[in-house]
């Protein structure tokens, strides 16, 4: 049964960094890409970076480019989302996603999604 | 970037009733048109992809229907279980964009 569950959230001051986890279960990172999705308490839902299934590839979104790095470790069979430069319009619940292409550059949208873990930037 | 307008926001309507949603993109995105469903604290959940494609297990009262700039969601009879928040998402280039969502309140 696939599943997705991040860990990694909390309360973190502005400009300091955090790294988020997703632990991927019932299907192999190697052969997915997998985004990350953000949505900002009563917001709606934010892009926020993609990474192809062999780790070549990486997309970010405007708001987050040159701040947040996206990796995977396919080892653990785990995606991260590494996060510096926090400023307060990065609080948000973060999704991990799966893209449903299989072993391809990414069809860009999510077939499943983790639970979310919430990031609250706050002095 | 490609902006998603979808409308209305928000929406009042009953159980067994047909309801339309519209997004709209700022540009051409042939029919890379995805639907997510959103209940409260809960993850999306995918319902449509590129258009029409019902993902599985959706029920078939959901449809979709466009292509281009103009996309529509349908449901054609309400259930108590659809009551929740619809988005649309543009998988044409990066980066994703999402309309800003429709909310689907019990009259």
């Amino acid at each position: 049964q696939l599943q997705l569950v991040e860990s990694g959230g909390g309360v973190v001051q502005p400009g300091r960094s955090l790294r988020l986890s997703c632990a991927a279960s019932g299907f192999s990172l190697s052969n997915n890409g997998m985004h990350w999705v953000r949505q900002a308490p009563g917001k709606g839902l934010e892009w926020v970076a993609f990474i192809s299934y062999d780790g070549n590839n990486k997309y970010y979104g405007d708001s987050v480019k040159g701040r947040f790095t996206i990796s995977s470790d396919n080892s653990k069979n785990t995606l991260y989302l590494q996060m510096s430069s926090l400023r307060a319009e990065d609080t948000a619940v973060y999704f991990c996603a799966k893209d449903p292409l299989y072993q391809g550059s990414g069809s860009w949208y999510f077939d499943y999604w983790g639970q979310g873990t919430l990031v609250t930037v706050s002095s | 970037d490609i902006q998603m307008t979808q409308s209305p926001s928000s929406l009042s309507a009953s159980v067994g009733d047909r309801v339309t949603i519209t997004c709209r993109a700022s540009q051409s995105i042939s029919s890379y048109l995805n639907w997510y469903q959103q209940k409260p604290g809960k993850a999306p959940k995918l319902l449509i992809y590129t258009t029409s494609s019902l993902q599985s297990g959706v029920p078939s009262t959901f449809s979709g229907s466009g292509s281009g700039t103009d996309f529509t969601l349908t449901i054609s009879s309400l259930q108590p279980e659809d009551f929740a928040t619809y988005y649309c998402q543009q998988s044409y280039s990066a980066p994703l964009t999402f309309g800003g969502g429709t909310r689907l309140e019990i009259k």
